[in-house]
């Protein structure tokens, strides 16, 4: 079973809309949650981290259901610049390596 | 903003090279990672790097690889004898200390063996 699992995509979403995808984690232990954006062969970027409360950073509002394993994002009024992939990202024990997901293509359109 | 370094942003070599990839990580941080990311793939994690000594690695680190930090800013992963497969964008990232999770990533080095 993959570690960290999301939908490939890619999602066309139309400039303005909201989109929303999920990510879903294997290990139960894991502490930490993270979403990264990365564009077209440039390093991955911190897009938000992921609290048991859900958070949100002003367009984006991520959340974390434990008991079920997945974390999700919500974009709204999506922009053009928002088109990139994004990293689902998880710290299975604090200090060490992330593991990433393999991502989800987003491409917002006029 | 501090950033990560990375050099070289590109770097072609023949089968059964050497190579040495570069990175100076924020100057107050004191973990250190190299992630590696086939084309198309997921990002891997390969080495973690504290108090100078691997804290973890991966299967994918195996005997060709090895780091070192040798002086107090560079962060280095050598390569003793590359394999085409080692083909991948290497990224190095650095975490500020155990209290913060977040990792911040380089511009990462594409490496290319021919």
């Amino acid at each position: 079973r993959k570690e960290v699992e999301q939908d490939p995509g890619p999602f066309n979403v139309p400039e303005g809309a909201t989109v929303a995808f999920n990510c879903t984690y294997s290990n139960s232990a894991s502490q930490s949650f993270f979403w990264y954006r990365q564009d077209c062969r440039k390093e991955p970027k911190l897009l938000m981290s992921v609290y048991s409360s859900g958070n949100e950073d002003g367009r984006f509002t991520a959340q974390l259901n434990r008991a079920s394993q997945y974390i999700s994002l919500l974009i709204r009024d999506s922009k053009l610049s928002d088109s990139a992939t994004y990293l689902c990202v998880v710290n299975e024990a604090a200090g060490n390596k992330l593991t990433f997901g393999g991502g989800t293509r987003v491409l917002v359109k006029p | 903003e501090p950033e990560v370094t990375q050099t070289p942003s590109h770097q072609v070599t023949q089968m059964g090279q050497e190579v040495i990839l570069r990175c100076v990580p924020i100057s107050n941080h004191l973990y250190f990672y190299w992630y590696r990311q086939i084309l198309g793939q997921k990002v891997e994690f390969l080495v973690s790097f504290y108090n100078n000594e691997i804290s973890e690695k991966s299967e994918i680190f195996d005997d060709q690889f090895s780091v070192e930090r040798p002086d107090g800013s560079n962060f280095t992963l050598k390569i003793r004898s590359t394999k085409l497969e080692d083909s991948a964008m290497y990224f190095c990232a650095s975490r500020e200390d155990r209290a913060i999770e977040t990792q911040y990533f380089g511009p990462g080095t594409r490496l290319l063996v021919l």
